[in-house]
């Protein structure tokens, strides 16, 4: 399996723009977890997905995030309009019911900057 | 949840073993301790977990004292590319709140 997707890798766009990280989880997979990590604030979860329904979006900073997973094979993260304060990276992540929801498995992340 | 309590910084010469401790005193008897790593500029990984055994996978192994207050995870020959923060977590096995909480971990470093 190729492991999680995430496109892009880098993203660098300026303030107020919208922005759309994707993400492919491993086949077979039924939990779905979006992550952001800054220095400041180290690793945060933004929101999960069990079976593509949203579960729990506490994490989510306001209203400018959403998320959404049309099918099991796709999840995405929009940011619209971006603010500088969103620069970090952000990953995604899935596990499977074979081996738990904490046996997670992390996509490589993608880097936004926002200037 | 437990909280977890780990040394912020840890050095180890490159094939020897890594020994990296975790205290969780206030450990409940459902919750299972989780070990994860993050090499720079990557996500993380996840390594091993156990309930009260002791685990073993082709990784590391995990020895958890028998109050289960306590773990040590172990890279029995380390090396360079095992340079990384290293998270300890315990959780409850359950369904529910399902977000891992990864603390600040331990900074390895493997020096050659």
């Amino acid at each position: 399996d190729a492991g999680v997707i995430q496109s892009p890798r880098h993203e660098v766009t300026e303030m107020g723009q919208e922005v759309t990280l994707r993400c492919k989880p491993i086949s077979g997979h039924d939990y779905l977890f979006w992550y952001r990590q800054t220095m400041m604030r180290g690793l945060e979860l933004l929101i999960y997905f069990n079976n593509n329904v949203p579960i729990d979006d506490s994490g989510m900073p306001e209203d400018r995030f959403s998320a959404k997973m049309p099918n099991a094979s796709f999840s995405n993260l929009k940011i619209q309009p971006s603010e500088p304060r969103d620069s970090a990276v952000y990953f995604c992540a899935s596990s499977s019911p074979e081996t738990g929801v904490y046996e997670q498995y992390f996509g490589p992340g993608t880097r936004l900057t926002v200037t | 949840d437990a909280k977890t309590t780990q040394p912020p910084s840890m050095d180890c010469a490159e094939g020897r073993a890594a020994n990296l401790p975790c205290n969780h005193s206030t450990i409940s008897g459902n919750e299972y301790v989780y070990w994860y790593r993050q090499i720079h500029s990557q996500g993380p990984q996840y390594i091993i977990h156990g309930l009260k055994n002791n685990e073993t996978n082709e990784m590391a192994s995990l020895i958890i004292t028998e109050d289960r207050k306590s773990s040590t995870l172990i890279l029995p020959h380390a090396t360079l590319r095992d340079t990384a923060v290293y998270y300890c977590i315990v959780r409850a096995d359950q369904t529910g709140a399902n977000n891992l909480f990864f603390g600040t971990g331990t900074r390895l470093t493997v020096i050659p």
